[in-house]
């Protein structure tokens, strides 16, 4: 069965770092596009980063040039590196799988990022 | 960047009644949507593909339609487990993606 388990949340001061992982498991994780998408508390989803199976990374303008996605497919791993954090990047985070059909077809149980002062 | 405008926000319904919710995409999307559901606490769960596709093990009261920059997802009968918030996301072309606002069904 194809899972994905999300780890690295805590709690952090504004200007702190953090780094998420996500472990991959029953399927082949090195075909797939992978993504994080977010949700704070009480809103709605939002998308994060991307990153393709070739390589090529995506972010949201909220994240560019703070935030850093990358894969190690020989440990089934998606990484998002969380740096200069900012009190709105508090909230859940997902990692999803980009399925064939070009939809989100497996989630993690997310991992929670808070940031406060 | 693409943005989804998804209507309404919130929807106040009853067991069998028939409810539509709509995204529009701000340029063309073809038909690179699909639907999630999410309960309160739980991870979002993917209902449509490809704005019509629906997947295996959901409900066949569910159904997607559209193409281009207008789409609805229809539950053409609630039943008491359809209580929930609901959200479209274009995957069209590079990122970055974008979810709708969400649609609360209470």
């Amino acid at each position: 069965e194809a899972q994905l388990v999300e780890s690295g949340g805590g709690l952090m001061h504004p200007g702190g770092s953090l780094r998420l992982s996500c472990a991959a498991s029953g399927f082949t994780f090195s075909s797939y596009d992978m993504h994080w998408v977010r949700q704070a508390t009480g809103k709605g989803l939002e998308w994060v980063s991307a990153i393709r199976t070739a390589g090529d990374t995506y972010y949201s303008g909220s994240v560019k040039g703070r935030f850093t996605i990358s894969r190690e497919n020989n440990k089934n791993l998606l990484v998002l590196q969380l740096n200069g954090l900012r009190v709105g990047d508090t909230a859940v985070y997902y990692c999803a799988r980009e399925s064939q059909g070009d939809a989100f077809d497996i989630w993690g149980q997310g991992t929670v990022v808070t940031v406060s002062s | 960047d693409i943005q989804m405008a998804q209507s309404p926000s919130s929807l106040s319904a009853s067991v069998g009644d028939r409810v539509t919710i709509t995204c529009r995409a701000s340029q063309s999307i073809i038909t690179y949507l699909s639907w999630y559901q999410q309960k309160p606490g739980k991870v979002p769960k993917l209902l449509i593909y490809a704005a019509s596709s629906l997947v295996s093990g959901v409900p066949s009261r569910f159904s997607g339609s559209g193409s281009g920059t207008y789409f609805t997802l229809t539950i053409s009968s609630l039943q008491p487990e359809d209580f929930a918030s609901y959200y479209c996301l274009q995957t069209y072309s590079r990122p970055p993606y974008t979810f709708g606002q969400g649609t609360k069904l209470e």
